[in-house]
């Protein structure tokens, strides 16, 4: 079985400001982790994922989580935080190369100007 | 154009009534997923299928029906057992081996 923790449900930050979103997870099976973005009213869209290669990966608009095996953690980063990276982030895990992926509660962040 | 196509995205619904969501791909995926999201509960699945004709409940089944006749589609019905069904719902399909799930852009039910 598999689970997530996100830790803070609404991060607020200033533009240019580091961005570190929190994610922990437990699972019984090496897992699979991914991040996801959600702007209101959307769908979801994979920002990045992480599948026992490299334990940092690299996503899309700038983003890159970290897979800390002895911490349990996948944390999202963002060096500067744009106007546009305002939106719910969801981290999710799975067992599984093909299967459903159980979602932590997201996290709201804000940036302000 | 390749995606995910969720019709409704906005529907209003008497109390005791049963609503269909419609959710269509022609990503040639075989797994086919529903979630419903509610504010500061993240998303919980409801129904998933991976090959047609076949389907599985997930975490909040109760209340709800869903059908896979074709690769292609995957509607869920909402029924007036559900309590609660005031939510966003979420269609999403997956391949094999990449493990992601692609969404499509949700459907937003309001019960009166």
């Amino acid at each position: 079985a598999q689970s997530v923790t996100q830790l803070g449900s609404h991060v607020s930050v200033s533009e240019g400001a580091l961005v570190l979103l929190r994610c922990n997870y437990s699972s019984s099976v090496p897992p699979y982790l991914f991040w996801y973005v959600q702007y209101p009213n959307q769908g979801l869209q994979l920002l990045l994922k992480y599948t026992s290669a490299a334990t940092l990966v690299k996503g899309i608009n700038g983003f890159e989580a970290e897979f800390k095996k002895s911490e349990t953690s996948f944390h999202l980063t963002k060096p500067s935080a744009h106007m546009s990276d305002a939106a719910e982030y969801f981290c999710a895990v799975s067992g599984t190369s093909y299967g459903k992926l159980t979602f932590g509660q997201g996290t709201i962040l804000t940036v302000h100007p | 154009d390749g995606g995910i196509t969720q019709s409704p995205k906005y529907l209003f619904r008497k109390e005791g009534q049963n609503v269909t969501l419609s959710c269509e791909q022609n990503l040639n995926h075989d797994a086919m997923y529903w979630y419903r999201q509610d504010p500061g509960q993240g998303l919980r699945l409801i129904y998933y299928s991976q090959i047609v004709n076949d389907f599985q409940k997930g975490d909040i089944a109760e209340g709800y029906s869903v059908s896979r006749e074709k690769k292609e589609s995957f509607p869920l019905t909402v029924t007036s057992a559900q309590k609660n069904p005031t939510a966003f719902y979420l269609c999403a399909t997956s391949d094999r081996g990449t493990g992601e799930l692609f969404f499509g852009e949700g459907s937003r039910l309001t019960v009166l």
